[in-house]
């Protein structure tokens, strides 16, 4: 079956410091990968995607994530994380042939200290 | 476009009573996805339907869920009857099956206490 992990539970960086947050998905066919973010009480914004080509991508927010096939990873990016950026983030995969069905990892919470 | 539309935002209920939660995609969409927001379990995906279809329904916890499409712009799921592990919230999300890359929206989610 489809899966996601993303093994940190909880993160804390300093504002200003860089941010990156692991996802890992499970092998399989072509995968199409989705990180969202999630403020307390709120709904689920896309912060970025990949289908294919260039394994680099650029998102809001100032986020880019990087698609390692060799790794089967996607994590997700920040050079300066500012304080607005604490939330929840979730990566979520899709398989080609699995008729759109959106499998979400357990999340990463940020916490950002000023 | 005001985007997938869910309501009530909040609903309290008492343990027993029936619950019904409402969608309404984004026009256009042909995919909606029921998923559950939990400490426990996280983001769970109920059911999901295409072109008014349900496709999967795996997710449904069991028979005292139930979820309904009866047409291209709304969607109900209803609890019967309701019990307290039943409160989360629970997002509704859409999206074009057709779209190469894919894409879903979510709406704001409704928030279900039962006591």
């Amino acid at each position: 079956a489809q899966s996601v992990t993303q093994p940190d539970i909880h993160i804390t960086v300093s504002e200003g410091a860089s941010l990156e947050l692991r996802c890992n998905y499970s092998y399989g066919a072509t995968p199409y990968l989705f990180w969202y973010v999630q403020s307390p009480g709120q709904g689920l914004q896309l912060l970025l995607k990949y289908f294919s080509g260039d394994t680099l991508v650029q998102g809001i927010k100032g986020f880019e994530a990087e698609f390692k096939r060799s790794q089967s990873s996607f994590n997700l990016r920040k050079p300066s994380v500012h304080w607005s950026d604490a939330a929840e983030y979730f990566c979520a995969v899709v398989y080609t042939g699995t008729a759109s069905k959106l499998t979400f990892g357990t999340g990463t919470r940020l916490q950002v200290t000023l | 476009d005001a985007g997938v539309i869910q309501s009530p935002r909040h609903e309290v209920t008492e343990m027993g009573q029936e619950v019904t939660l409402r969608c309404k995609p984004i026009s256009g969409h042909n995919s909606l996805f029921w998923y559950r927001q939990t400490m426990m379990r996280g983001l769970e995906l109920l059911i999901y339907f295409n072109n008014n279809v349900p496709i999967d329904d795996s997710g449904m916890p069991e028979d005292r869920f139930s979820a309904k499409m009866p047409n291209a712009s709304f969607s109900t799921l209803k609890i019967q009857p309701s019990e307290p592990r039943d409160s989360a919230v629970y997002f509704c999300a859409s999206s074009y099956s057709v779209d190469r890359p894919l894409s879903y929206t979510f709406g704001s989610g409704t928030r279900l206490t039962v006591v």
